[in-house]
């Protein structure tokens, strides 16, 4: 079965530090891959996804992430933290004929001052 | 800012009775697709209209049911409800049956006492 797994519940990170989520899905073929956002009480915010190409992609607020095909991983990235990124952030895939988003149970993200 | 909406932010009801949550997809989104954020299952894929139609369904209880109308706007109608039935209900839309990027509502907060 198609699955996707964060490994991180929590992830604690200070302010200025780098930081890489990881992401890890179980799928035969590659699917769409995406990074979502989700702040507290508030919906889903695309950070990025990753279709085809170039395997580095960039999305929004500084974030980037890397398709690895040989370990089935999507990791996301960003050099330098703020502390407006404490959230809560879901990997999904949607397999390439598919029509659902099948999410990771997401990393809660702190940011020390 | 996504460009879909839903409406209630918030509802609270009690055991046994029936709610309806409405979404509005983005402009020119023909796809819309409902999602369930609760504790313990996480997000989950529950049902999907393109242009009217259902194409495919998910996790979604025979207690719940929805429909998209001819302006595109979705109902999702969730009967018979029990304390268990408590989540933040997402609708998402895209352009596409498939494959597209799906962009996410703020989500509906159901509270069933």
């Amino acid at each position: 079965a198609q699955s996707v797994t964060q490994p991180d519940i929590h992830i604690t990170v200070s302010e200025g530090a780098s930081l890489e989520l990881r992401c890890n899905y179980s799928y035969g073929a590659t699917p769409y891959l995406f990074w979502y956002v989700q702040s507290p009480g508030q919906g889903l915010q695309l950070l990025l996804k990753y279709f085809s190409g170039d395997t580095l992609v960039q999305g929004i607020k500084g974030f980037e992430a890397e398709f690895k095909r040989s370990q089935s991983s999507f990791n996301l990235r960003k050099p330098s933290v703020h502390w407006s990124d404490a959230a809560e952030y879901f990997c999904a895939v949607a397999p390439d004929s598919s029509y659902k988003l099948i999410f990771g149970s997401g990393t809660r993200l702190l940011v020390r001052p | 800012d996504s460009g879909v909406t839903q409406t209630p932010k918030h509802l609270i009801t009690a055991t046994g009775q029936r709610v309806t949550l409405r979404c509005s997809p983005r402009s020119g989104d023909l796809s819309v697709y409902w999602y369930q954020q609760s504790l313990d299952q996480g997000l989950q894929f529950l049902i999907q209209y393109y242009n009217g139609e259902e194409r495919a369904k998910g996790n979604i209880l025979e207690r719940f049911s929805a429909q998209q109308f001819p302006d595109l706007h979705s109902e999702l109608n969730l009967s018979s409800l029990e304390l268990g039935d408590s989540a933040l209900y997402f609708c998402a839309s895209s352009v596409m049956v498939g494959g597209d990027t799906q962009y996410f509502g703020p989500g509906t907060r159901l509270t069933v006492l």
